[in-house]
């Protein structure tokens, strides 16, 4: 049981270049979401999924996209990186929304020059 | 919609002392309430989290957390702080799949 993983676990973009953030979870949790971390910021949600097939937008969702095809994976694309989107960007899953506790992964550190 | 402010971005005590971390919210009906903590270089992970079935809610680690509506707080305490408690905490609150962390404490346990 791997739990959450985010791959890749470093990545640095050029301004203007798109990328794909990967998440994968193997708990066949329906409630998946994105966070960047910035310091003295906290977590802000970007995107969230309460099941294959639907996500919605969080608290910045400006400048990505996501997609969920699948109940394991959650892939969030950087369509044109700008150097505000430098940060930590984490993916989450719990069983579902709500109440339920949330499993974080490793995190992706992502630097835009 | 709603958010969560944590009084103070760092707290320091000595090793045996009280922890308090201060976690207020702002929401127009009680929301979820959780507490996270995160170790260097990880993920974050929970401590504890109020779902309305009662006030004081007790978690791992030795941590618990009072639910006091009245004045809109979630504050964080443990009786005894070890060396293995550093890390930064953050206070979260959830209302229709609108999760809101607070800026985070960063905790430092003086030996």
């Amino acid at each position: 049981n791997a739990g959450v993983t985010q791959t890749p676990k470093f990545q640095v973009l050029k301004t203007g270049q798109s990328m794909t953030l990967q998440c994968a979870q193997d708990m066949n949790h329906e409630y998946m979401s994105w966070y960047r971390q910035d310091p003295g910021m906290g977590l802000r949600l970007i995107h969230y999924s309460v099941g294959a097939g639907i996500t919605d937008q969080g608290e910045v969702p400006n400048g990505y996209n996501v997609s969920r095809s699948t109940t394991e994976d959650f892939p969030l694309r950087l369509l044109s990186a700008a150097p505000s989107q430098t940060s930590v960007y984490f993916c989450a899953s719990s069983y579902s929304a709500g109440s339920y506790e949330q499993y974080f992964g490793p995190g992706t550190r992502l630097t835009v020059t | 919609a709603q958010s969560v402010t944590q009084l103070g971005s760092h707290v320091s005590v000595s090793e045996g002392a009280l922890v308090l971390l201060r976690c207020n919210y702002s929401s127009s009906v009680p929301p979820y309430l959780f507490w996270y903590v995160q170790y260097p270089n990880q993920g974050l992970q929970l401590l504890l989290k109020y779902t309305s079935a009662a006030t004081l809610v007790k978690g791992i680690n030795g941590f618990e957390a009072e639910f006091k509506k009245s004045e809109t707080s979630f504050h964080l305490t443990k009786p005894s702080a070890h060396m293995s408690d550093a890390a930064e905490y953050f206070c979260a609150v959830n209302l229709n799949n609108d999760m809101r962390f607070g800026a985070g404490t960063r905790l430092t346990v003086k030996p």
